[in-house]
């Protein structure tokens, strides 16, 4: 596979549940990146991994708990969710921090 | 004050047209800027990025000025595979770890 994977691309959860969404890059970058895509909303950044550390977290809420193993993947464990959680999860990439950014296809998250 | 700022949309014009979008940012500090554009219901993809001393790429050109903290993208010949929503990014972070991006601004290319 080529570029940045996403699994999976659809979910639906009730709040009660725990569940992962997971992310791999194939471009031997070193950065990797959550963002949630609300409807209506801009794009937010929500954690940034720099050689599997974590550089930034936005605010996010507790609920959503990142993993950066190594620098080829990330995953985003998520557990007692809120219907306001429901968005698009979007995955990136970059070679070094600020560098441009390269997309998953998203994981369309609905929690009921 | 939003952080970035784009021309609200949508931009509906015809095969051929010049058309051009404006976007600005708060953070005098912010060292990188990028153009992406969205399909609908696709993740967004990175067009080029935007350098002090202006770029060009085909029909696309960008520009930036820092002193009013404005960006602008240029798409000439427009054509109907161009319709997208135009995201501004602006990087904030001291160490560029902070990407902000604007709200965007639909394009609808018309036959």
């Amino acid at each position: 596979e080529t570029g940045v994977t996403q699994t999976p691309r659809h979910l639906v959860m009730g709040m009660t549940n725990k569940k992962s969404l997971k992310c791999e890059q194939h471009l031997g970058h070193n950065a990797m990146y959550w963002y949630k895509q609300s409807a209506k909303k801009p794009l937010e950044l929500m954690f940034v991994y720099n050689f599997k550390e974590q550089t930034e977290n936005n605010s996010v809420p507790s609920r959503f708990s990142p993993e950066c193993p190594n620098s080829s993947h990330l995953f985003l464990h998520l557990h007692t969710l809120q219907p306001e959680d429901s968005a698009l999860y979007l995955c990136a990439s970059s070679q070094g921090q600020g560098g441009e950014q390269y997309f998953g296809p998203g994981t369309r998250l609905t929690v009921t | 004050r939003k952080e970035v700022e784009q021309d609200p949309g949508p931009f509906n014009v015809p095969e051929g047209a010049t058309v051009a979008f404006n976007c600005t940012y708060s953070n005098s500090a912010s060292q990188s800027f990028f153009w992406y554009r969205q399909d609908c219901r696709k993740e967004p993809k990175l067009l080029m990025s935007v350098y002090s001393s202006g770029n060009e790429d085909g029909r696309f050109t960008a520009q930036l000025n820092r002193a009013s903290q404005y960006i602008s993208l240029l798409i000439r010949d427009s054509k109907l595979s161009d319709s997208a929503t135009y995201l501004c990014v602006v990087n904030e972070g001291t160490y560029g770890q902070n990407f902000v991006f604007g709200p965007g601004t639909r394009l609808s290319v018309l036959p």
